[in-house]
């Protein structure tokens, strides 16, 4: 079946550090990605995605490129804040399906 | 900008009660969705709703579970009779067309549920 595998959290680091988070999918297909943030004591909130191979989706200085060669999708920004401490989850749809696949999400904190 | 709400935050229910989870989509949204994450766990798809009628479910979302949408407003999901493994965060979402490429879900802030 369709998957999303994330790296494990929690992530640390101090503000202005360089952030990856890894995310990896398995799919029968071709499928469209996702990554969502969750706040503290707030909804998941899409924060960007990518419709197809090569292309990269990005918003309030995140980014993210679908490549499909290595069926990856990780999450990157050049200077964390401590107000991106969240946690923050990959997600997949497939063309044909109405319904997200999730990955476990991902513990970010963020130090001053 | 308009939000998904859902209440109560947290529900405290003993093990073999019933429990009713509320959420009002966003007004013109057509398509309503619920997930549930347990503590440590992915995000889980429970079930789709659409024109008055469930359109897709998992295998999660057995006899216990039921959903409906009473009124104009509000959609809500229904645990007959509780077990400690019901205990999770259920999220409600909604979307103005069918989730794909181009629409993404909106999603409520949860309802954290703990069956004792």
């Amino acid at each position: 079946g369709n998957s999303v595998t994330q790296m494990e959290g929690p992530v640390t680091l101090s503000e202005e550090a360089f952030l990856t988070i890894n995310c990896t999918y398995t799919a029968t297909g071709y499928p469209s990605l996702f990554w969502y943030v969750q706040y503290p004591g707030e909804g998941l909130q899409l924060l960007l995605k990518a419709t197809k191979a090569d292309d990269k989706g990005s918003n309030k200085g995140f980014e993210a490129t679908y490549r499909k060669e290595t069926t990856s999708f990780h999450l990157e920004k050049g200077s964390v804040q401590v107000s991106d401490s969240a946690v923050y989850f990959c997600a997949l749809i497939m063309m044909s399906g109405n319904k997200l696949v999730f990955g476990a999400g991902t513990i970010l904190r963020v130090k001053s | 900008e308009p939000e998904v709400t859902q209440t109560p935050s947290h529900q405290v229910t003993q093990m073999g009660q019933e429990v009713i989870l509320r959420c009002v989509p966003i007004s013109n949204h057509l398509y309503f969705y619920w997930y549930r994450q347990i503590l440590g766990q992915k995000v889980e798809f429970l079930v789709s709703f659409y024109n008055n009628e469930i359109s897709e479910k998992s295998e999660i979302f057995d006899d216990q579970f039921s959903v409906e949408r009473p009124d104009g407003s509000n959609f809500t999901l229904k645990i007959r009779s509780t077990k400690l493994e019901d205990s999770a965060m259920y999220f409600c979402a909604s979307s103005p067309v069918v989730v794909g490429y181009n629409s993404p879900l909106h999603f409520g802030n949860g309802t954290r549920l703990t069956v004792t």
